[in-house]
């Protein structure tokens, strides 16, 4: 069992690039969240999604779009990338219906220069 | 909004007691987690606390008190592999989870 997958493990990207990270889960899992981790700052979330067709903005949504067309994918797009969106960012899903514990990818690794 | 705090950075001794502080202010409540998160990596499930009191799972611990917004993480008989981040998170109202910005926990020999 994979868990949830996230692409790129790592890029690099000239700003004003638009940029889409992917993240695939395989759990059934209802809800999907979208973190960036920044040094001193902690995970702070972007944009989540309690199930499918729908998305809700997190703290620090600006820059960033969700969709969610189905379960298992949550893509998260940068539409135009500035430095400040440099971080590791952290894609994680949960079962609402229980305890709600996330389950995290293994991150990406985003340079924006 | 989510307002959760816990010190940066603590050191002990491989075998000792560490104990982990975390104060929150949160609109709404559903749960604290713990999570372990080594370097470069992401971080993984330790506890989940949703009513007051002591929840033991092997060396480690969480307690829980919801009147006073304050939660605690217990490592005993510590290790070098516990050298990690350790991360406290909020569920509020809507289910969303919020965190503090992890202690490090230094394990020396």
């Amino acid at each position: 069992i994979a868990g949830i997958t996230q692409a790129p493990t790592s890029q690099i990207l000239a700003a004003g690039r638009r940029m889409t990270l992917r993240c695939t889960q395989d759990m059934r899992h209802n809800a999907m969240y979208w973190y960036r981790q920044d040094l001193g700052l902690g995970l702070r979330l972007i944009h989540y999604s309690n199930t499918a067709g729908t998305t809700g903005k997190g703290e620090v949504p600006d820059g960033y779009s969700v969709s969610r067309a189905n379960t298992d994918d949550f893509p998260l797009t940068l539409a135009s990338a500035v430095p400040s969106q440099t971080s590791v960012y952290f894609c994680a899903s949960s079962d609402l219906a229980g305890a709600g514990e996330l389950f995290f990818g293994e991150g990406s690794r985003l340079t924006v220069l | 909004g989510q307002n959760i705090d816990q010190p940066t950075e603590m050191t002990a001794t491989e075998g000792a007691i560490v104990q982990i502080n975390c104060t929150y202010q949160t609109s709404g409540f559903n749960g604290l987690f713990w999570y372990q998160q080594h370097a470069g990596e992401a971080p993984t499930f330790l506890s989940y606390n949703v009513l007051d009191g002591l929840e033991e799972k092997g060396r480690f611990s969480s307690f829980l008190s919801r009147s006073k917004g304050y939660s605690y993480l217990l490592l005993k008989e510590l290790q070098m592999k516990d050298s990690a981040s350790y991360l406290c998170a909020v569920k509020d109202s809507d289910y969303k989870l919020s965190f503090g910005a992890g202690t490090t926990v230094t394990v020396r020999a």
